[in-house]
């Protein structure tokens, strides 16, 4: 089976530069994906990373390394906006065991 | 427009009841899902299908069942409500399977459901 880690709540004031970490239990891994939620909104999918490296969006960029079984989402330039809950998921190579971590609490102050 | 929507979005109804959520999707994806997110907000995927076919069917009470009319289409039935089945669910859909560019999802607005 699997199981995703994350810290349940992390604060940054405007401008700054905030890392959630996921770090997951699981074999036959396949990638790590990330997701927005809004308190009242549906999940927005943000990135994937399929291979060990970097992968940069915009101001958000997210991290993988296999062999930590570790990942992390980089949030640059924090906009209020950007209060929200955070997302890791992943799954198996075969599709299956599909599951989202407990997500991470951003709180983004003035 | 909307690219994956539900109905209805809130859903207030006595324990022992009968109910359905529908779900469509207009990208023309091949897959869908349904995830569940409780008052804790923790998401667990419930059903998968791709192309009308099921594919992922996790540890979900009988009492769940989802019904794929077409590939654009997942609609979701429970039978004999709970109060543990009071939650947020949610429809989506992807291009492919997991394992076929299937992590880019995208969800629908969600449906709140109330068992009294």
């Amino acid at each position: 089976g699997q199981s995703l880690e994350q810290p349940s709540e992390v604060t940054a004031v405007e401008g700054a530069i905030v890392q959630i970490n996921c770090t997951y239990q699981t074999s036959g891994f396949y990638g790590l994906s990330w997701y927005q939620q809004h308190d009242g909104g549906a999940p927005t999918f943000l990135s994937y990373n399929g291979l060990d490296g970097l992968e940069e969006t915009g101001r958000f960029s997210s991290f993988l390394s296999r062999s930590d079984s570790y990942g992390y989402l980089l949030l640059q330039e924090l906009q209020m906006k950007d209060s929200a809950s955070y997302f890791c998921a992943g799954h198996d190579n075969y599709g299956q065991n599909f599951v989202f971590g407990p997500g991470t609490r951003l709180s983004v102050l003035p | 427009d909307t690219a994956v929507s539900q109905t209805p979005k809130y859903l207030v109804t006595q324990m022992g009841n009968d109910k359905s959520i529908k779900c469509e999707q207009n990208l023309g994806h091949d897959t869908m899902y349904w995830y569940k997110q409780d008052s804790k907000k923790f998401l667990k995927i419930m059903f998968s299908y791709n192309n009308k076919e099921l594919i992922i069917n996790e540890t979900v009470p009988n009492r769940f069942s989802p019904k794929s009319p077409d590939k654009a289409h997942l609609n979701l039935h429970i039978n004999s409500l709970e109060l543990g089945d009071s939650a947020v669910y949610f429809c989506a859909s992807s291009q492919g399977t997991l394992v076929e560019g299937g992590d880019e999802q995208f969800f629908g607005p969600g449906t709140r459901l109330t068992v009294l």
